[in-house]
């Protein structure tokens, strides 16, 4: 499968514990995004990566997220101290970056379904 | 006001029927617009582009009005497959995709 994959596809932690969630974009993408999705809405950006630059951060929720993608390959999304408001669906996608292309088609893996009892 | 505003429906529509979609979008710097469809408990994928002259695939047809920032999408001849949640997405400088609520519609036999 070349497709967008992300670890865990469930997670179930407890009020306060920290999680870490991984994100395998496809291998040539050199754009990687994190999304939240709630339920009934509709997906909200976070943040976003060019290779390993970390361009976009200002929509994180909260100092108690945040991601990393040392090595301009896999991404790391950690949420610190989790709220039951953490609980939702956590999307990652990745796209290539042409030149003179204002939009590159973003691939969505089948997201980590967080739950903060 | 949301960037990115849908009717959340839901459109409960028979086999073989017309639906149309509707949205509309805040920022008039928006560069770029979507259709993503979304089926239950699924990732997001991507329907179709939607270009200001209107286009068309297959029994799916998109509209831009960017001088009234809408944005449409019209179903024909409904299929039973078509049952999922439709998005409404706009793109600004190439990074972010900004999502609406998204529609949902059941198509009954």
């Amino acid at each position: 499968d070349t497709g967008v994959s992300q670890n865990p596809r469930h997670k179930i932690t407890k009020r306060g514990q920290n999680v870490t969630f991984r994100c395998d974009p496809i291998s040539e993408h050199n754009r990687l995004y994190w999304y939240r999705q709630t339920l009934g809405q509709g997906p909200e950006f976070l943040t976003y990566f060019q290779n390993e630059a970390q361009l976009e951060k200002s929509r994180l929720l909260s100092d108690r997220f945040s991601a990393e993608r040392p090595k301009g390959s896999f991404s790391t999304l950690e949420i610190q101290r989790t709220e039951q408001g953490d609980s939702a669906m956590y999307l990652c996608a990745s796209s290539t970056l042409r030149a003179g292309s204002s939009y590159n088609e973003q691939f969505f893996g089948p997201g980590t379904r967080l739950t903060v009892l | 006001r949301k960037e990115v505003e849908q009717d959340p429906g839901p459109f409960n529509v028979p086999e073989g029927a017309t639906v149309a979609f509707n949205c509309t979008y805040s920022n008039s710097a928006s560069q770029s617009f979507f259709w993503y469809r979304q089926d239950c408990r699924k990732e997001p994928k991507l329907l179709m582009s939607v270009y200001s002259s209107g286009n068309e695939d297959g029994r799916f047809t998109a509209q831009l009005n960017r001088a009234s920032q809408y944005i449409s999408l019209l179903i024909r001849d409904s299929k039973l497959s078509d049952s999922a949640t439709y998005l409404c997405v706009v793109n600004q400088a190439g990074t972010a995709l900004i999502f609406g609520k998204g529609t949902t519609l059941s198509v009954s036999s």
